[in-house]
Protein backbone atom coordinates (compact mmCIF):
# COMPACT_ATOMS: atom_id res chain seq x y z
CA UNK A 1 0.00 0.00 0.00
CA UNK A 2 1.18 3.51 -0.80
CA UNK A 3 1.62 5.72 2.01
CA UNK A 4 2.63 9.00 2.74
CA UNK A 5 2.44 10.11 6.60
CA UNK A 6 4.11 13.56 7.91
CA UNK A 7 5.90 14.62 10.87
CA UNK A 8 7.05 17.65 12.81
CA UNK A 9 4.31 19.97 13.45
CA UNK A 10 3.99 21.63 16.82
CA UNK A 11 3.40 25.28 18.54
CA UNK A 12 6.16 27.57 17.83
CA UNK A 13 6.53 31.42 18.48
CA UNK A 14 6.46 33.69 15.47
CA UNK A 15 9.94 34.12 13.57
CA UNK A 16 10.81 30.38 15.04
CA UNK A 17 11.89 27.25 12.65
CA UNK A 18 10.50 24.45 11.72
CA UNK A 19 10.92 21.57 9.65
CA UNK A 20 8.64 18.60 8.83
CA UNK A 21 9.27 14.97 7.55
CA UNK A 22 7.12 13.01 4.93
CA UNK A 23 7.77 9.47 4.96
CA UNK A 24 6.47 7.43 1.59
CA UNK A 25 6.05 3.87 1.36
CA UNK A 26 5.16 2.02 -1.36
CA UNK A 27 6.66 4.74 -3.52
CA UNK A 28 10.09 5.63 -4.64
CA UNK A 29 10.73 9.60 -3.83
CA UNK A 30 13.33 10.07 -5.82
CA UNK A 31 11.57 8.92 -8.95
CA UNK A 32 8.70 10.51 -7.74
CA UNK A 33 7.15 14.39 -7.50
CA UNK A 34 5.75 15.18 -4.36
CA UNK A 35 4.19 18.26 -3.04
CA UNK A 36 3.37 20.14 0.29
CA UNK A 37 -0.33 21.65 0.27
CA UNK A 38 -1.76 23.06 3.92
CA UNK A 39 -4.78 24.66 4.86
CA UNK A 40 -5.34 27.02 7.32
CA UNK A 41 -7.92 26.52 10.47
CA UNK A 42 -11.51 27.21 8.57
CA UNK A 43 -9.71 28.21 4.90
CA UNK A 44 -9.01 26.59 1.52
CA UNK A 45 -6.06 24.37 0.41
CA UNK A 46 -3.25 26.09 -0.84
CA UNK A 47 -0.26 24.59 -2.79
CA UNK A 48 2.67 25.67 -1.48
CA UNK A 49 6.05 23.58 -3.32
CA UNK A 50 6.94 20.49 -5.03
CA UNK A 51 10.34 18.67 -5.37
CA UNK A 52 10.41 16.68 -9.32
CA UNK A 53 12.26 13.78 -9.52
CA UNK A 54 15.20 15.64 -11.07
CA UNK A 55 15.35 18.14 -8.07
CA UNK A 56 14.00 20.37 -9.57
CA UNK A 57 11.75 22.33 -6.87
CA UNK A 58 8.87 25.15 -7.27
CA UNK A 59 7.47 27.49 -4.37
CA UNK A 60 4.08 29.11 -4.18
CA UNK A 61 4.57 33.36 -3.47
CA UNK A 62 3.70 33.16 0.20
CA UNK A 63 6.52 31.00 0.97
CA UNK A 64 9.24 31.85 -1.49
CA UNK A 65 12.45 32.47 0.42
CA UNK A 66 11.33 31.29 3.79
CA UNK A 67 10.51 27.47 3.01
CA UNK A 68 12.76 25.14 1.48
CA UNK A 69 12.08 21.53 0.47
CA UNK A 70 14.41 18.72 -0.06
CA UNK A 71 14.46 14.87 -0.11
CA UNK A 72 16.62 11.94 0.98
CA UNK A 73 15.89 9.18 -1.16
CA UNK A 74 17.39 6.87 1.03
CA UNK A 75 14.96 7.51 3.96
CA UNK A 76 12.20 8.01 1.43
CA UNK A 77 11.57 11.22 2.80
CA UNK A 78 11.09 14.70 2.01
CA UNK A 79 11.36 17.86 4.18
CA UNK A 80 9.46 20.90 4.54
CA UNK A 81 12.22 23.37 6.10
CA UNK A 82 10.25 26.38 7.03
CA UNK A 83 12.24 29.49 8.27
CA UNK A 84 10.80 32.87 9.30
CA UNK A 85 7.60 32.08 10.31
CA UNK A 86 4.18 34.06 11.11
CA UNK A 87 0.56 33.66 12.15
CA UNK A 88 -0.54 33.47 8.61
CA UNK A 89 1.64 30.25 8.15
CA UNK A 90 -0.80 27.94 11.25
CA UNK A 91 -2.25 25.42 9.08
CA UNK A 92 -2.41 21.66 8.57
CA UNK A 93 0.31 20.58 6.20
CA UNK A 94 -0.28 17.83 3.95
CA UNK A 95 2.34 15.95 1.79
CA UNK A 96 0.90 14.76 -1.24
CA UNK A 97 1.52 13.23 -4.86
CA UNK A 98 -1.38 15.52 -6.35
CA UNK A 99 -3.21 13.84 -8.81
CA UNK A 100 -0.73 11.08 -11.03
CA UNK A 101 -1.13 9.15 -9.03
CA UNK A 102 -3.13 10.84 -6.09
CA UNK A 103 -1.59 9.68 -2.54
CA UNK A 104 -2.35 12.34 0.66
CA UNK A 105 -0.88 12.20 3.94
CA UNK A 106 -2.74 12.67 6.85
CA UNK A 107 -1.54 16.36 7.53
CA UNK A 108 0.29 17.72 10.44
CA UNK A 109 -0.24 20.67 12.29
CA UNK A 110 1.71 23.43 12.58
CA UNK A 111 0.60 26.46 15.33
CA UNK A 112 2.66 29.51 14.99
CA UNK A 113 1.86 31.88 18.30
CA UNK A 114 3.64 33.51 21.21
CA UNK B 1 0.90 33.08 -11.33
CA UNK B 2 -2.41 31.40 -12.88
CA UNK B 3 -5.49 32.73 -10.14
CA UNK B 4 -8.43 29.60 -10.41
CA UNK B 5 -11.48 31.44 -9.37
CA UNK B 6 -14.57 29.37 -8.20
CA UNK B 7 -18.06 29.75 -8.00
CA UNK B 8 -20.21 29.99 -6.25
CA UNK B 9 -18.40 30.00 -2.96
CA UNK B 10 -21.43 28.15 -1.49
CA UNK B 11 -24.41 26.64 -2.19
CA UNK B 12 -27.36 25.21 -0.67
CA UNK B 13 -28.98 22.05 -2.02
CA UNK B 14 -31.33 19.56 -1.34
CA UNK B 15 -30.62 16.00 -1.88
CA UNK B 16 -31.55 14.58 -5.69
CA UNK B 17 -30.50 18.08 -6.98
CA UNK B 18 -28.50 18.65 -9.70
CA UNK B 19 -25.46 20.98 -8.77
CA UNK B 20 -23.09 22.93 -10.78
CA UNK B 21 -19.50 24.76 -9.59
CA UNK B 22 -17.77 26.86 -11.98
CA UNK B 23 -13.88 27.11 -12.02
CA UNK B 24 -12.25 29.75 -14.52
CA UNK B 25 -8.37 30.43 -14.84
CA UNK B 26 -6.58 33.72 -15.26
CA UNK B 27 -5.04 31.92 -18.69
CA UNK B 28 -5.75 29.11 -20.55
CA UNK B 29 -4.36 25.62 -19.00
CA UNK B 30 -5.62 23.43 -21.56
CA UNK B 31 -7.21 20.59 -20.08
CA UNK B 32 -4.65 19.97 -16.80
CA UNK B 33 -7.30 20.37 -14.55
CA UNK B 34 -8.56 18.24 -11.36
CA UNK B 35 -11.48 18.16 -9.23
CA UNK B 36 -11.34 17.49 -5.34
CA UNK B 37 -13.76 16.65 -2.55
CA UNK B 38 -12.99 17.32 1.12
CA UNK B 39 -15.17 16.34 3.87
CA UNK B 40 -14.55 18.23 7.05
CA UNK B 41 -11.27 16.82 9.08
CA UNK B 42 -10.13 14.80 6.12
CA UNK B 43 -7.51 15.34 3.48
CA UNK B 44 -9.42 16.03 0.12
CA UNK B 45 -9.87 13.02 -2.69
CA UNK B 46 -9.74 13.35 -6.14
CA UNK B 47 -12.64 12.96 -8.00
CA UNK B 48 -11.79 14.28 -11.38
CA UNK B 49 -8.19 14.79 -13.69
CA UNK B 50 -7.46 16.03 -16.89
CA UNK B 51 -11.19 18.01 -16.66
CA UNK B 52 -12.86 15.19 -17.88
CA UNK B 53 -11.61 11.81 -16.55
CA UNK B 54 -13.34 10.45 -13.70
CA UNK B 55 -10.97 8.79 -10.86
CA UNK B 56 -11.62 4.75 -10.78
CA UNK B 57 -14.47 4.18 -7.58
CA UNK B 58 -15.79 8.18 -8.32
CA UNK B 59 -19.85 7.56 -8.87
CA UNK B 60 -20.84 8.24 -12.28
CA UNK B 61 -22.99 10.95 -10.80
CA UNK B 62 -19.87 13.10 -11.09
CA UNK B 63 -18.90 14.72 -14.29
CA UNK B 64 -16.31 17.18 -15.14
CA UNK B 65 -15.94 19.45 -18.34
CA UNK B 66 -14.30 22.65 -20.06
CA UNK B 67 -10.71 23.31 -21.65
CA UNK B 68 -8.42 26.39 -21.87
CA UNK B 69 -10.04 29.06 -19.32
CA UNK B 70 -13.33 27.50 -18.42
CA UNK B 71 -14.17 24.32 -16.23
CA UNK B 72 -17.31 22.99 -14.69
CA UNK B 73 -18.01 19.75 -11.62
CA UNK B 74 -21.55 18.51 -12.39
CA UNK B 75 -23.09 16.49 -9.74
CA UNK B 76 -25.92 15.33 -11.83
CA UNK B 77 -28.13 13.93 -8.78
CA UNK B 78 -27.41 15.20 -5.29
CA UNK B 79 -26.93 12.28 -2.53
CA UNK B 80 -26.19 12.98 1.03
CA UNK B 81 -22.45 11.78 1.03
CA UNK B 82 -21.88 14.29 -1.08
CA UNK B 83 -22.39 17.58 0.84
CA UNK B 84 -18.72 18.58 1.35
CA UNK B 85 -15.87 21.39 -0.21
CA UNK B 86 -14.98 20.77 -3.88
CA UNK B 87 -11.92 22.69 -5.18
CA UNK B 88 -10.21 22.53 -8.62
CA UNK B 89 -6.21 22.76 -8.86
CA UNK B 90 -4.68 23.81 -11.89
CA UNK B 91 -1.68 21.43 -12.98
CA UNK B 92 -0.88 23.39 -15.79
CA UNK B 93 2.59 24.64 -14.41
CA UNK B 94 4.01 25.63 -11.44
CA UNK B 95 3.13 26.95 -9.51
CA UNK B 96 -0.17 24.58 -9.32
CA UNK B 97 -2.81 26.71 -7.51
CA UNK B 98 -6.41 25.54 -6.16
CA UNK B 99 -9.22 27.45 -6.51
CA UNK B 100 -10.54 28.80 -3.51
CA UNK B 101 -13.66 26.19 -2.94
CA UNK B 102 -17.09 25.86 -2.79
CA UNK B 103 -19.10 24.40 -0.03
CA UNK B 104 -21.77 22.12 -0.58
CA UNK B 105 -24.58 22.50 2.33
CA UNK B 106 -27.92 20.76 2.83
CA UNK B 107 -30.95 23.20 1.86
Amino acid sequence: EVQLVESGGGLIQPGGSLRLSCVASGLTVSSHYINWVRQAPGKGLEWISVIYSGGTTYYADSVKGRFTISRDNAKSTIYLQMNSLGAEDTAVYYCASLIYPDIWGQGTTVTVSS
Amino acid sequence: AIQMTQSPSSLSASVGDRVTISCRASQGIRDDLGWYQQKPGKAPKLLISGASSLQSGVPSRFSGSGSGTDFTLTISSLQPEDFATYYCLQDYNNPWTFGQGTKVEIK
